[in-house]
């Protein structure tokens, strides 16, 4: 079993349905994040959570919502997006944010396409 | 501004030596890091810099130059599997990653 598992791997849907990612870490981390990664362009930061508490809101439309419910599951709710939402989104975890060492370890990421 | 820049791709032959590149301008500076990523997969660490020099890690070698805002990763013995993309990220004065586009690497026999 991976370190960080994200399911579901491929997800198509309409704009106008609501549909959650999940993620699950299983390294004993206290931080996690939510990263989207569009073809050739920089891993963008979406939102992170450290010891459960929301510490960063990286100017992400409010169709996208978070939730962390304990430091080993991290969900992302999406509702009304839009075509240009497609993209790969990854989930990360390091032991805590603001530890400069720590590495950050990824899920395999969710294939998202938006029609 | 905040700023990373490396290569969009290179191409390198079986058995060689590469050396990818990463420049950045970042708000404070708390280290960089490298990440393989092969496609359709999850981006795997490399090695972390925060002092100037080189680091070692079997067939990878990363540098850095504080001074300079320069960075580069170093693969030797080239193989097939090193064909992935390799991401470059800073780590701000907030200990935010700040993620360069990777440099997509293409091995040939």
């Amino acid at each position: 079993e991976t370190g960080v598992t994200q399911t579901p791997r491929h997800l198509v849907m309409g704009m106008t349905n609501k549909k959650s990612l999940k993620c699950e870490q299983h390294l004993g981390h206290n931080a996690m994040y939510w990263y989207k990664q569009s073809a050739k362009k920089p891993l963008e930061l979406m939102f992170v959570y450290n010891f459960k508490e929301q510490t960063e809101n990286n100017s992400v439309p409010s169709r996208f919502s978070p939730e962390c419910p304990n430091s080993s599951h991290l969900f992302l709710h999406l509702h009304t997006l839009q075509p240009e939402d497609s993209a790969l989104y990854l989930c990360a975890s390091s032991q805590e944010q603001g530890s400069g060492s720590s590495e950050a370890f990824f899920g395999q990421g969710t294939r998202l396409t938006v029609v | 501004g905040q700023n990373i820049d490396q290569p969009t791709e290179m191409t390198a032959t079986e058995g060689a030596i590469v050396q990818i590149n990463c420049t950045y301008q970042t708000s404070g500076f708390n280290g960089l890091f490298w990440y393989q990523q092969h496609a359709g997969e999850a981006p795997t660490f490399l090695s972390y810099n925060v002092l100037d020099g080189l680091e070692e890690k079997g067939r990878f070698s990363s540098f850095l130059s504080r001074s300079k805002g320069y960075s580069y990763l170093l693969l030797k013995e080239l193989q097939m599997k090193d064909s992935a993309s390799y991401l470059c990220a800073t780590m701000d004065s907030n200990y935010q990653l700040i993620w360069g586009a990777g440099t997509k690497l293409i091995i040939k026999p």
